[in-house]
């Protein structure tokens, strides 16, 4: 079964403390895997996907394919991260359909 | 560049009734997905279109339907609303159908079904 687990609903940090989020994935092949970030009023947003290998606003994602992991780091925390981050995969081919975690709110503290 | 907009932004029906939303693509954009978000859940993949033709779909059943028109907007029609219906539904657009192709949502339409 296709499935994304993100297994904490709230991550509280406080302002500079280092900060993972937690995504592991189920899929019977090699899937591509992506954050997307939601801000206060704002939409959905891609903030990173595995292939490209980059940092996002000090944001970085590996992929392991062992452990089925695709966990979210970030060595110190801003204010500015308070949202709700999903994880969620996509699997190769003519489709770009996307399969979602149930989300982390994070929220950092002053 | 204009984004992905959806209509209504809020609406109320009732049970039993039947609803449309509606989203237009960003230029230059010949695919469109949409995705139901339950409160407290990670949007669900409801079905996607590709220049006019459905190209994959989750497990909803049939009366949720959709279309897409020929200059790539497309609308999500819901048939008989039960009360578990009442969500928020996103739209997606990307360039294209492949799975490098990026998407990019729309604010959603929140759907209250009393």
């Amino acid at each position: 079964a296709q499935r994304v687990t993100q297994p904490e609903k709230l991550l509280s940090v406080f302002k500079g403390a280092p900060v993972e989020l937690k995504c592991n994935y189920s899929y019977s092949g090699s899937p591509e895997l992506f954050w997307y970030v939601q801000y206060s009023r704002q939409r959905l947003q891609l903030l990173l996907r595995h292939i490209s290998r980059e940092s996002i606003k000090g944001f970085t994602a590996d992929l392991n394919k062992g452990e089925t992991s695709f966990h979210l780091k970030k060595p110190f925390a801003q204010e500015e991260d308070s949202a709700m981050y999903y994880c969620a995969l996509s699997g190769l081919g003519t489709t770009n359909k996307l399969i979602f975690g149930t989300g982390t709110l994070l929220a950092v503290q002053p | 560049e204009t984004g992905v907009t959806q209509s209504p932004t809020h609406l109320i029906k009732t049970r039993g009734q039947q609803v449309t939303l509606r989203c237009s693509s960003q230029s230059g954009h010949n695919t469109v997905s949409w995705y139901q978000q339950a409160l407290g859940q990670g949007p669900q993949f409801i079905f996607q279109y590709y220049r006019e033709e459905e190209n994959g779909r989750g497990n909803f059943p049939p009366r949720f339907s959709g279309l897409q028109f020929p200059n790539y907007s497309s609308e999500l029609n819901v048939n008989a609303l039960e009360l578990d219906d009442s969500a928020l539904y996103l739209c997606a657009s990307s360039p294209d159908r492949g799975h490098n192709n990026e998407q990019f949502f729309g604010p959603g339409t929140r759907l209250t079904v009393l």
